[in-house]
Formats: C-alpha cells, structure tokens, sequence
C-alpha cells in the first residue's frame, strides 16, 4: 500500500494525557498537512508542511498541539494535557508541490485514514 | 461568515437523476476549488478540480465556477446509490491553506 497510512487508527485517553500520531506521506510528496475533523463538520486546517519546514500553522492551534517533520518524512502531531474537546479525527495528508512557488494545484489533497481520538 | 458554505443536506434524489451540489465562499481572490467526496467512516477523496470560469466534466461529474458569484458546484448525472456520501466543497484562499465546507450529505435512492 502505498498511501498515506496514520497510526493509530483509534486512541482512546484520559483528559490531561499525552498523546501522539504519526503520518507517513506518500513517499514522493513533499507537503504534508494535519487536519482536524468532528462530526457533521468539514476538516480544519491545523498545520503543513513543505519537506522538513513548517510553514504554517492555524491560529486556532493552543500551544498544546505541536507537530515535527524531520528530515522531511514521516509527521507526528502531539497534543499535550488532553482536553475532552481535542476529541476528533485527526486527518493527515500530502501531495506534491513545487518547492518555492504555490502552485494552482495546492489543494489536490491525499488523506490517510485518520487516527480518532477519544478523551474521557 | 464561514469561509466556504455549503447546504448540510441531506439532499435526496432517485437512481438515475442529476444530483446538484452547491457551494460558496467568502475570499474573493481565491484561486483553487475542489470537490471531495467522503463516505461515512472515511477519510475525503479527491474527486474534481477546477480552477477557471466556466464547466469541467469528467465522466458522471461536472463541475462548474463562477468567480464573480463566488459560487462553486459539482453535478453528479446518472446518481448511483454507491454515489451517496458527503460531497466536501473545498478552496484554496491562497498560501497553503485548504478551506473545507462542512459538507452537503447525498442519499440516492435505488
């Protein structure tokens, strides 16, 4: 398979724990994406980026939430001191930009399955 | 006003009749507008792009954009009940920022 897969699939937590996911991107894709989505809503842009940069990151993200790429790979989002509205479907995508400009196709997203939270 | 607004639905309509979906959105300058599809339990699925005025038809699907109108629209002719999911309506408002609709639900009726 070679799709953007996400781990776990399910997390199921206490509020005021830690928690992490991780994506790995379609091989060849050089941006990645984290999106949020709860039910009856569209997914929320949270953060992206371009290789190892993170080139930016919603207002709407506390400090809680932070998200690594290095070497320009994998992707892990973390979000500390859980809280029960952090419960959501985190959605993690990626596609392949050129390096500097924007280009029209920005947008033309692969997701993988998601990894659902779950915070009692 | 939200960024991107679609009608939450459900829209129904019988085997073999068009299905017209709906969008608008808010920033004027943007450029990039897509259609997904998501079924339920799923993640959304790239189904058309569109970037310029006017239609763009592929197989079953048409989009259409009016910039002008800041209006976006997705026409599913044929609809299958395999069709029936939540069609998200999303715009790039420039950067690297994707903004989705909350997602109008079909339900197509064999």
């Amino acid at each position: 398979d070679t799709g953007v897969s996400q781990d776990p699939r399910h997390k199921i937590t206490k509020r005021g724990q830690n928690v992490t996911f991780r994506c790995d991107p379609i091989s060849e894709h050089n941006r990645l994406y984290w999106y949020r989505q709860t039910l009856g809503q569209g997914p929320e842009f949270l953060t992206y980026f371009q290789n190892e940069a993170q080139l930016e990151k919603s207002r709407l993200l506390s400090d809680r939430f932070s998200a690594e790429r290095p070497k320009g790979s994998f992707s892990t989002l973390e979000i500390q001191r859980t809280e029960q509205g952090d419960s959501a479907m985190y959605l993690c995508a990626s596609s392949l930009g050129p390096l500097a400009a924007i280009s029209s196709n920005t947008g033309e997203l692969f997701f993988g399955e998601g990894s659902r939270l779950t915070v009692l | 006003q939200k960024e991107v607004e679609q009608n939450s639905g459900p829209l129904s309509v019988p085997e073999g009749a068009i299905a017209s979906l709906n969008c608008t959105y808010s920033d004027r300058g943007s450029q990039s507008f897509f259609w997904y599809r998501q079924y339920s339990g799923k993640s959304p699925e790239l189904i058309m792009s569109i970037y310029s005025n006017g239609d763009k038809e592929d197989g079953r699907f048409t989009a259409q954009l009016n910039k002008a109108s800041q209006y976006v629209s997705l026409l599913i002719r044929d609809s299958q009940p395999s069709d029936s999911a939540t069609y998200l309506c999303a715009v790039n408002t420039g950067g690297f920022k994707t903004i989705f609709g909350a997602g109008t639900r079909l339900f197509v009726k064999a």
